[in-house]
């Protein structure tokens, strides 16, 4: 079973509000992702982070989100302005290195 | 083109029943995953499957690289089955690619 941790689980902003939401990897996982699943259960990659560093990002990650992953801290994605198209559940997940991936059981944001 | 086909998209089984699900993928094979979506959105992982035939339990996965596809099956399905499931293709440090799941229903 999975122990990452994300909250809050539910978030509700309105448009032009920043949204920010927490995910504690599991112990020992130097990697942490971030995903979107939208309405129509589409899953978006949006970041990641080694040992507190970006691995990658996609473009809109970098203009609208600002994400961190400091040491002996929660990891954080925060939308800057949010728009009604970022309604969505936001899942963390971490791993080793080389095996798989495991998830939290997510923040669903609403923007209103 | 979607890297990532699964099928079918939903599947009714009465309880009892064997399913199999599929995953096919367009671009070449290093790792991937299947995954069980709860209701309530949170993924549980099942296997993480680069290659070869894996069991759990009523659950096996396999993976044929060179045919660059997966396989779930769940022998003698309950209705505590019903659910999303997903494969992805990646893992480890490389992000995930999904499919669009299969919806399982398992009636009683």
């Amino acid at each position: 079973n999975s122990k990452v941790i994300q909250t809050p689980r539910y978030l509700v902003k309105g448009q032009g509000q920043k949204a920010k939401m927490r995910c504690i990897p599991e112990k020992g996982h130097p990697v942490v992702f971030w995903y979107q699943q939208n309405k129509n259960n589409e899953f978006k990659f949006l970041i990641n982070f080694q040992n507190q560093e970006v691995l990658q990002q996609i473009d809109m990650t970098e203009k609208r989100f600002s994400a961190e992953c400091p040491s002996n801290s929660p990891c954080s994605l925060e939308i800057q302005s949010s728009e009604a198209g970022d309604s969505a559940l936001y899942l963390c997940a971490s791993s080793l290195k080389s095996y798989e991936q495991y998830f939290g059981p997510g923040t669903r944001l609403t923007v209103l | 083109g979607q890297q990532v086909q699964q099928s079918p998209a939903s599947l009714v089984l009465q309880e009892g029943e064997n399913a199999e699900l599929q995953c096919n993928f367009s671009t070449s094979l290093n790792s991937m995953q299947w995954f069980y979506q709860r209701p309530g959105g949170s993924l549980v992982s099942l296997f993480y499957n680069p290659s070869g035939t894996k069991h759990s339990g009523r659950l096996t996965s396999t993976t044929v690289i060179k045919e660059r596809r997966s396989s779930l099956h769940i022998s003698s399905s309950q209705t505590t089955d019903s659910g999303t499931y997903l494969c992805a293709l990646g893992g480890g440090a490389d992000r995930l690619t999904f499919g669009k799941g299969t919806q399982l229903i398992i009636q009683p």
